[in-house]
């Protein structure tokens, strides 16, 4: 099926550890970006990229690194994995044409002990 | 920097009924979009409605129906004739328009959890 899709689904690290949260979008979008969910804090922007080669900071870009080497990939790296990193990560896609909006993945729940 | 306000943490609502969610914003742009999202216990987020700021129209889809006051930045929910499966949390977002440069990003509120009593 069309969309975006997030690995892992659930992941558990060790502070100090790093890893990659995938995420890939097959609609051939444009734009895309990373959040984290928070407990009572709604959905905060981390980083976004608005073409292959081009990303930019969002609300709360520290601990974090991104890259976009295809239009398909926007991969969020955890350089070294600290427990305030304990949240739900959601990748989105948006285009920009007629009846605009954002497709979001599934989401990452990250818990860093 | 833009703000999103729901200051409805729950909402509760008899089934059939009708309820109205509360956002509002601030912005000192005059072009944008308005997004509802839904976000059932799946924690999948799934778009509502959308309305755009330049549109005087409120946007419907459905059931679900918009109020929206571009002087007043305010921008609410109505849900008609409730059913079970609007048990959600649900959230308003910003987004700037496209003609405000390269930036992306959405802005959310805190979010407000509805329940629908059966």
């Amino acid at each position: 099926n069309a969309g975006v899709t997030q690995t892992p689904k659930f992941q558990v690290l060790k502070t100090g550890q790093s890893m990659t949260l995938q995420c890939a979008q097959d609609m051939n979008h444009e734009y895309m970006s990373w959040y984290r969910q928070d407990p009572g804090m709604g959905l905060r922007l981390i980083h976004y990229s608005v073409g292959a080669g081009i990303t930019d900071q969002g609300e709360v870009p520290n601990g974090y690194n991104v890259s976009r080497s295809t239009t398909e990939d926007f991969p969020l790296r955890l350089l070294s994995a600290a427990p305030s990193q304990t949240s739900v990560y959601f990748c989105a896609s948006s285009w920009t044409g007629q009846g605009y909006g954002y497709t979001f993945g599934s989401g990452t729940r990250l818990t860093v002990v | 920097a833009q703000t999103v306000t729901q200051s409805q943490p729950e909402m509760s609502v008899q089934e059939a009924e009708t309820v109205t969610l509360s956002c509002t914003y601030d912005t000192s742009e005059s072009d944008y979009y308005l997004f509802w999202y839904k976000q059932p216990p799946s924690r999948q987020m799934i778009l509502v409605i959308r309305q755009e700021a330049y549109k005087q129209q409120n946007a419907t889809e459905n059931r679900f129906s918009v109020n929206f006051q571009k002087a007043a930045k305010s921008f609410s929910l109505k849900i008609s004739d409730s059913q079970l499966g609007d048990a959600a949390m649900y959230f308003c977002a910003y987004r700037i328009s496209f003609s405000g440069g390269g930036a992306d990003g959405l802005t959310f509120g805190k979010g407000t959890h509805l329940i629908i009593q059966p």
